[in-house]
């Protein structure tokens, strides 16, 4: 079974810290990763997404890819209590434009 | 990114009762999609929703349970049937645009069964 996994958490990080979430997945034929916030009581909503190995930059996120490791990490600088949610990383090994979603994980960013 | 509405927003019902969740974007998709998140859980794909032919189905997810139709490349139903307290959940649509078919989701319906 094509898995995509993520600690529950919660993570908490103090105002202003860096956080990382961390994701790993099964499928080593998956190609692309998503990340996704999802407030309670919200839809989620898109961060960011990569498909090359390596760090993209968007802001105050980043994401990282490792294919060798299967390994998928989203970073926040400088975190603010708003970025409190629930964050899902999701890979592309459902095949046919379908996603596979992990658990998410929890994050707490304390004043 | 498109814009998404879902029919209803939430609704409490009874069970043995149907419901229909409808699906509308403001420009043409190809990729639609309905997901049930339960409490406290990740999203679940239920299918795919293809326009012009049948919905693709998830292991687990069968027609008669979850019929799915989709008219045009811009609006969808979800009709959860015959239902139990267990189908309480959010239930999301999403759409796929751009050169990944990166998903967005809708606002979700949050269906409460009594």
């Amino acid at each position: 079974q094509k898995e995509v996994e993520q600690n529950s958490g919660p993570l908490s990080v103090p105002e202003g810290a860096i956080a990382s979430l961390n994701c790993t997945y099964s499928d080593r034929g998956s190609q692309s990763f998503f990340w996704y916030r999802q407030y309670s009581g919200k839809s989620p909503e898109l961060i960011m997404f990569i498909y090359s190995n390596g760090d993209k930059e968007d802001g105050r996120f980043t994401a990282q890819l490792n294919k060798a490791s299967q390994y998928v990490s989203l970073l926040i600088r400088d975190s603010q209590p708003s970025d409190s949610a629930t964050y899902l990383c999701a890979s592309d090994s459902g095949g046919g434009n379908k996603l596979t979603f992990g658990t998410g994980t929890q994050l707490k960013v304390e004043l | 990114s498109a814009v998404i509405s879902q029919k209803p927003s939430r609704d409490i019902c009874q069970r043995g009762t149907s419901l229909t969740i409808q699906c509308q974007v403001d420009s043409q998709v190809t990729m639609m999609f309905w997901y049930r998140q339960q409490p406290g859980q990740s999203l679940t794909l239920i299918a795919t929703a293809n326009q012009g032919s049948e919905a693709t189905y998830e292991s687990g997810f069968v027609i008669d349970k979850f019929p799915i139709s989709r008219p045009n490349l811009t609006f969808s139903t979800l009709t959860v049937s015959n239902m139990s307290p267990e189908d309480s959940s959010i239930y999301l649509c999403s759409v796929g645009q751009g050169i990944f078919e990166t998903q967005y989701f809708g606002p979700g319906t949050r269906l409460l069964v009594l």
